[in-house]
C-alpha cells in the first residue's frame, strides 16, 4: 500500500459526460501528478501539481482539468468524455516539486465511458 | 520515431534466470531514467532510479545507462515467480516547474517468471 489513495475504483458514463476522478496524496507530500493509462499510449503524464500551484504540464487534454486544494488532495476533471477517454487514471505523490524524484503512485481509477 | 521506445514482450523465462529489459531513447535532454514495476491492476511503483551513466545495483536488480547509446537495461538476476510483472522505464528532462520539463515513460514490458 503506498499510502496514496484514490476515488472511485471504477466509473462508468456516456459520452458527452462529465466525471470528478478524486486522489489523495502520502501524509506530508505535497506534489500530486495525475496519469492516463491505456493499452495504445501506455502512461501518460497529464500534470503536476505543488502545494496547490500547477507545476508541470503534459499530454493533458484541454476537456480536462485539475486541481489541489488546501488539504493536498487534488480532483482531475474530465469533461465531454469520448470514448477514447476509457483508459486508467493514476494519481501519484511526491514529497518534492522538482519532478524528478520518487513518485508514490495510487490504485487508480478506472474510466469506461461508453 | 517515438521519444521512448521499449519492446513490450511478452518475455518469459524459467526461474533463477537472468532477465534483460531494456528501453532505447531518442531525445538527449533526458538526465533521469528510472524503472517501475506494475503488478496487473496495480499502480506502478518504482524499482530503480539513476541520474548518471554507468551502473546501479540493488539486490538482485542492476540499472544500467549509456547515454552515448541513449539505452538503458534493466537486469534481474536470479528470478523469482513474484517478478512477474510490467516493467516501464521512464526518463525525465529536468527539474518540473521549467519550460523543458519532459516525463515520459516506456510501454512497458510484460514480465513471467515461470517456476
Amino acid at each position: 500500500d503506498s499510502g496514496v489513495t484514490q476515488t472511485p475504483k471504477h466509473l462508468i458514463t456516456a459520452t458527452g459526460q462529465r466525471v470528478t476522478l478524486r486522489c489523495s496524496p502520502r501524509s506530508g507530500d505535497l506534489s500530486v501528478y495525475w496519469y492516463q493509462q491505456s493499452l495504445d499510449q501506455g502512461l501518460q503524464f497529464l500534470i503536476q501539481y505543488y502545494n496547490g500551484e500547477e507545476r508541470a504540464k503534459g499530454n493533458i487534454l484541454e476537456r480536462f482539468s485539475a486541481q489541489q486544494f488546501p488539504d493536498l488532495h487534488s480532483e482531475l476533471n474530465l469533461s465531454s468524455l469520448e470514448l477514447g477517454d476509457s483508459a486508467l487514471y493514476f494519481c501519484a505523490s511526491s514529497v518534492y516539486a522538482s519532478g524528478n524524484n520518487e513518485q508514490f503512485f495510487g490504485p487508480g481509477t478506472r474510466l469506461t465511458v461508453l | 520515431q517515438k521519444e521512448v521506445e521499449q519492446d513490450p514482450g511478452p518475455l518469459s523465462v524459467p526461474e533463477g534466470a537472468i532477465v534483460s529489459l531494456n528501453c532505447t531513447y531518442s531525445n538527449s535532454a533526458f538526465q533521469y531514467f528510472m524503472w517501475y514495476r506494475q503488478y496487473s491492476r496495480k499502480g506502478p511503483e518504482l524499482l530503480m532510479y539513476t541520474y548518471s551513466s554507468g551502473n546501479k545495483e540493488d539486490g538482485r536488480f542492476t540499472a544500467q545507462v549509456d547515454k552515448s547509446s541513449k539505452y538503458i537495461s534493466l537486469f534481474i538476476r536470479d528470478s523469482q515467480p513474484s517478478d512477474s510483472a510490467t516493467y516501464l522505464c521512464a526518463m525525465i528532462t529536468g527539474r518540473s516547474g521549467g519550460s523543458n520539463y519532459k516525463l515520459t515513460f516506456g510501454k512497458g514490458t510484460l514480465l513471467t517468471v515461470n517456476p
